[in-house]
Formats: C-alpha cells, structure tokens, sequence
C-alpha cells in the first residue's frame, strides 16, 4: 500500500460546481498536511497548510482532515475556469521529508 | 524575480553527456530539494541538503550527484544522461523542520535522446 492515495482523474466539472478533491494515507504519525497547486509548465505552489485535525477555510477553498479515517479532502467553492490546475496533497511527520500524492488533474468547464 | 530560479528551463541533450541543473534562491532557506516528476508517478525526490554541510539521499538518488555550493545554490548533476530520466525536474526550498511547506521552482524540462 502507498503511504498516500490520491485519484489521478481527470476530473471535469462545470464553472461554479463545489469540487471535493481527496487523499487517503496510511501513516498515523503525519500530522502536518498541505494541498498544492500546479499549473500546466509551472512548479506546485501551496494553497493550504493545516495541523492535525480540523478545517481550515480560505476564501473558497477549504481543507479538511480526518485524522482518524486517515483521509483529508480539499473543497472548492464556486469553481472557476481559472482553478483548471492539477491538485496535489502533501503531508510531513517531522522527521521525514514530505510525502506528496500523485495529484489529480481537475478541469473545470465554462 | 522569482524566489526559487532554475536554470536551464528545457534542456535536450544525448545518452551518455553530463548534464548539470542549476538552483538558486532567495527566500534565505536552508533546506533545499529535487525531484523529479513522471506523468503516473508524481514526484519523487532525489536529493535534499540541510544546509552546505549536508547532503541526504531520496527515493531515487541513483544516477544523480548534488552539491551544495553555498546556502542559496543547490544542482544537480547526471554523470552519463539516459533516456529514462527524461522528466520534468523541480528545486524546492524550505524552513525549520521537514514538515514545513515547501516552495518550488518552475521546473526543468529534460530530454534526453
């Protein structure tokens, strides 16, 4: 088993859909979680960084981790042709560098 | 100016030539980072440094050498290119503790015939 799952997609949805994007992991010790984003011909860049359990809400978007199911999802309000981007999950225990999911490639449709 | 540079941004070369990729920064960390990234297989990290004095191997560190010219500058090097690392390399740079976040360059992109 990979320490973290993430749906490759793609996913397709239409401008101003809620869009949920998900990661599972195995590792109980990660405690420190981010969601990047990529643009096509461009490095991730950090949308959210969250500690242990709980939700953090920025603007649209909102992560989410549920440390007990080992799952942490990231919600996109409003979604915008502009949010067109592959999403990638990242997550870090201290003593080991980060460990980041496959990413999920999300389209969205004007 | 961006804070994480790489140079080159696409590079096509032949089996068997060395090949150097190039990161500087100016965020004034002291952790930096490589990857590379596969279509399937998202990244995957080659090699990342605490600071000048120390170097550390990643999941796929063979094939590769680093060095860690001064706080801010950070290569990488294929010693006899093969097409298998054809990819799209990418420089990250952190503070503090290992979980931190990690900022990252626009990337490399390496051919390799």
């Amino acid at each position: 088993q990979k320490e973290v799952e993430q749906d490759p997609g793609p996913l397709s949805v239409p401008e101003g859909a809620i869009v949920s994007l998900n990661c599972t992991y195995s590792n109980s010790a990660f405690q420190y979680f981010m969601w990047y984003r990529q643009y096509s011909r461009k490095g991730p860049e950090l949308l959210m960084y969250t500690y242990s359990s709980g939700n953090k809400e920025d603007g649209r978007f909102t992560a989410q981790v549920d440390k007990s199911s080992k799952y942490i999802s990231l919600f996109i309000r409003d979604s915008q042709p502009s949010d067109s981007a592959t999403y990638l999950c990242a997550m870090g225990s201290g003593n080991t560098p980060l460990v980041f999911g496959k990413g999920t490639r999300l389209s969205v449709i004007a | 100016d961006a804070d994480v540079t790489q140079t080159p941004r696409n590079r096509i070369t032949k089996t068997g030539k060395r090949i150097m990729l190039e990161c500087s920064q100016t965020k004034g960390h002291d952790r930096m980072y490589w990857y590379r990234q596969d279509p399937g297989l998202g990244l995957r990290l080659i090699y990342y440094s605490f600071d000048v004095k120390d170097i550390n191997k990643g999941e796929i560190s063979d094939g590769y050498s680093v060095s860690r010219q001064a706080q801010a500058k950070f290569s990488l090097s294929l010693e006899s290119a093969i097409p298998n690392q054809t990819a799209l390399y990418f420089c990250a740079t952190s503070e503090g503790q290992l979980y931190q976040p990690q900022h990252f360059g626009d990337g490399t992109r390496l051919s390799i015939l």
